[in-house]
């Protein structure tokens, strides 16, 4: 089956610095990403999808310019978190469509200290 | 109000019980609906789809859909140990697609617990 692998798992990271976590369709061309933040024991909040080859489009609320994504190509695209504050600290997951069912990355946990 | 709605539990079931786990919405251009499983720390899998109402089996799982009041549910026959999780209600306009229509809408989750 589809398979999304994403990357770091766990990161822990500085206030002020940048995290990227990257997801990767191993063996298709995922050609929409889209992209989710999930409070404990809360439901996934869609932050934005991702197109490749175009701009992401953002959910309302959801700051683009701290939240950079690029899907440069049709098996990579990236969540970078600018400028981490503790308030980052989350499980971020992505995800991609695959012949109409969405295949899920295994989440990346950030912690910002 | 939330578009979904699914009672977040925790819903605690000795081994072999049979278990609801349901979810109301409030908007009826959803079409497809889906049921995930989500392990603690994990991305949520695909247990189930539907489209249509009624009820579809796959095992010991039965989904069920009531398009006309609105209302979804998951069964969970002889349950196991194994089946603790939370268990994520998700719907969309589409299937799939090339535009944000296809984006899925989330329940909040309910974790269940079976205990042996």
């Amino acid at each position: 089956g589809a398979v999304v692998s994403q990357h770091p798992s766990r990161v822990i990271c500085k206030s002020g610095t940048s995290v990227k976590i990257e997801c990767r369709s191993l063996d298709f061309q995922a050609t929409t990403m889209f992209w989710y933040r999930q409070f404990p024991k809360k439901s996934l909040m869609l932050m934005a999808t991702s197109n490749e080859g175009s701009k992401a489009t953002y959910e309302q609320g959801v700051e683009k310019d701290k939240f950079l994504i690029n899907h440069a190509s049709l098996t990579l695209s990236t969540l970078t978190v600018t400028s981490a504050h503790p308030e980052d600290s989350s499980f971020y997951i992505c995800s991609a469509r695959v012949r109409g069912d969405y295949t899920f990355g295994s989440g990346t946990r950030l912690t910002v200290v | 109000q939330k578009e979904v709605e699914q009672d977040p539990g925790p819903l605690s079931v000795p081994e072999g019980a049979i278990v609801s786990l349901n979810c109301t919405y409030s908007n009826s251009a959803f079409q497809y609906f889906m049921w995930y499983r989500q392990y603690s720390r994990k991305g949520p899998e695909l247990l189930m789809y539907t489209y249509s109402s009624g009820n579809k089996e796959d095992g010991r799982f039965t989904a069920q859909v009531d398009k006309s009041s609105k209302y979804i549910s998951l069964f969970i026959r002889d349950s196991q140990p194994s089946d603790s999780a939370t268990y994520l209600c998700a719907m969309s306009y589409t299937r799939g697609g090339g535009t944000s229509y296809g984006k899925l809408t989330f329940g909040q989750g309910t974790i269940l617990t079976v205990h042996p």
